[in-house]
């Protein structure tokens, strides 16, 4: 089945400024990766999604890269705010109709 | 996006009892949904797949017969945790498939299930 690994496990930054996670996968069939943001008690959000045929997408302050190649996708996210703070989760959909995630990034936004 | 509810929010239950949680999908007919358990501080571990009119499919090693799940609409799909023990206190959260892309995944608020 599919593997997805997360870097970092924490991240702290300073408000303002650029955050970046990035996951790997190990199933060349899978063709979409989402990405969830999950605060405290409550269930993931998803807040930015890429497909296969695309190699980037952005949403304002949140950006996703792919690299099929190489098997790599990445979150950026730009000008930090506190309320950005939260566990982020990559995922990879993989051709077993399933999603696999990657272990999680807790990110603090530093006032 | 789309609007996923669960009930309850959360519960507390003495160990040997059964606890129920329901899964609604608000504004969309889910043929699919999901069921997932999160440890505190770890990622989502998926448990079953629920199809409605049809059984849950179970992944290895969770056991069927303690997590009892049925998807009897095409709004509602409900698990069951039977017998409940303290190590099967854990947050569990559902999602079902969109209507555009059957991969993505729109996911419930959770349930935090605390088993004394």
């Amino acid at each position: 089945g599919e593997n997805v690994e997360q870097h970092p496990s924490t991240l702290s930054v300073q408000e303002g400024d650029s955050a970046v996670i990035k996951c790997t996968y190990s199933d060349s069939a899978s063709n979409y990766f989402p990405w969830y943001k999950q605060e405290l008690g409550k269930g993931p959000q998803l807040i930015i999604d890429i497909r296969s045929n695309v190699g980037e997408k952005k949403d304002q302050r949140i950006a996703v890269t792919l690299n099929k190649t190489a098997k790599h996708f990445s979150l950026h996210i730009t000008e930090t705010q506190p309320e950005d703070s939260a566990v982020y989760f990559c995922a990879a959909f993989s051709n077993d109709y399933k999603l696999s995630f990657g272990a999680g990034t807790t990110v603090t936004v530093r006032a | 996006g789309a609007v996923v509810s669960q009930h309850p929010s959360w519960v507390i239950c003495k160990s040997g009892t059964s606890v129920k949680i329901e899964c609604r999908s608000l504004d969309f007919q889910a043929t699919t949904m999901f069921w997932y358990r999160q440890f505190p501080k770890q990622s989502l571990m998926l448990m079953a797949t629920s199809n409605e009119g049809s059984k849950a499919t179970y992944e290895q090693g969770v056991e069927k017969d303690k997590f009892l799940i049925n998807h009897a609409s095409l709004t509602l799909s409900t698990l069951t945790v039977t017998s409940a023990h303290p190590e099967d206190s854990s947050f569990y959260i559902c999602s079902y498939s969109g209507v555009i892309a059957a991969n993505e995944q729109f996911f419930g608020p959770g349930t935090r299930l605390t088993v004394l």
